[in-house]
């Protein structure tokens, strides 16, 4: 089971970037790193997933090293609405997409 | 409008009783996910289902049970074996295996007194 492990909070500022490392030292060769993101009361929202190298879209960036160890999930020039905790996850190809989520990062953006 | 829908919102039962969630989705999805979210804790999987009349449990189905008889829905039932049922529930689904964008309803809190 490819666990995952990532700081429990992190504090930040508008407009600086933040960076967020998820330690999966256990990842298989079929597996797909993917993060969400979820406000109080609300489900997760899917934000970005990739397998190696670097992916980006409107949203954030993902940076994976070539052993596909660790991930960081990159938020540039964050706001106050980026207030928010940040789940890494492994998605276990061989348990059938099985999507389980760990403890999460929260995220704090200060005016 | 396409999407997940949970209901009800807010839910409160007496101990003992069975009380069971609904969750619809009206995406064509063939996965469906329910996960427990405790208060300033993670999400902790319950149950899942990867198509029509299977499911697996997750871990921590321990008196909860479920049935997924229709693609688009796949109702929790929360038992009086739960032990501490007092918490937040989400709903989810999927295309499935391999897809790893899932979609969240908006969760129901249920309390029990």
């Amino acid at each position: 089971l490819a666990k995952t492990t990532q700081p429990i909070s992190m504090d930040s500022y508008e407009g600086q970037e933040v960076n967020i490392t998820c330690s999966h030292n256990n990842i298989a060769t079929n597996d797909y790193i993917t993060w969400y993101q979820q406000f109080p009361s609300q489900g997760p929202r899917f934000i970005i997933q990739g397998y190696k190298t670097k992916v980006t879209n409107e949203v954030a960036s993902l940076f994976i090293p070539a052993d596909r160890k660790s991930s960081t999930l990159s938020l540039p020039r964050v706001s106050l609405s980026d207030t928010a905790v940040y789940y890494c996850l492994v998605l276990i190809y061989n348990q059938g997409g099985k999507l389980i989520f760990g403890q999460g990062t929260e995220l704090s953006v200060k005016p | 409008d396409g999407g997940i829908t949970q209901s009800p919102k807010y839910l409160f039962r007496k101990e003992g009783q069975n009380v069971t969630l609904s969750c619809e989705q009206n995406l064509n999805h063939d996965a469906m996910y329910w996960y427990r979210q405790d208060p300033g804790q993670g999400l902790r999987l319950i149950y899942y289902s990867q198509i029509v009349n299977d499911f697996q449990k997750g871990d921590i189905a321990e008196g909860y049970s479920v049935s997924r008889e229709k693609k688009e829905s796949f109702p929790l039932t929360v038992t009086s074996a739960q032990k501490n049922p007092t918490a937040f529930y989400l709903c989810a689904s999927s295309r499935g295996q391999g897809d790893p964008e899932a979609f969240f309803g908006q969760g129901t809190r249920l309390t029990v007194v």
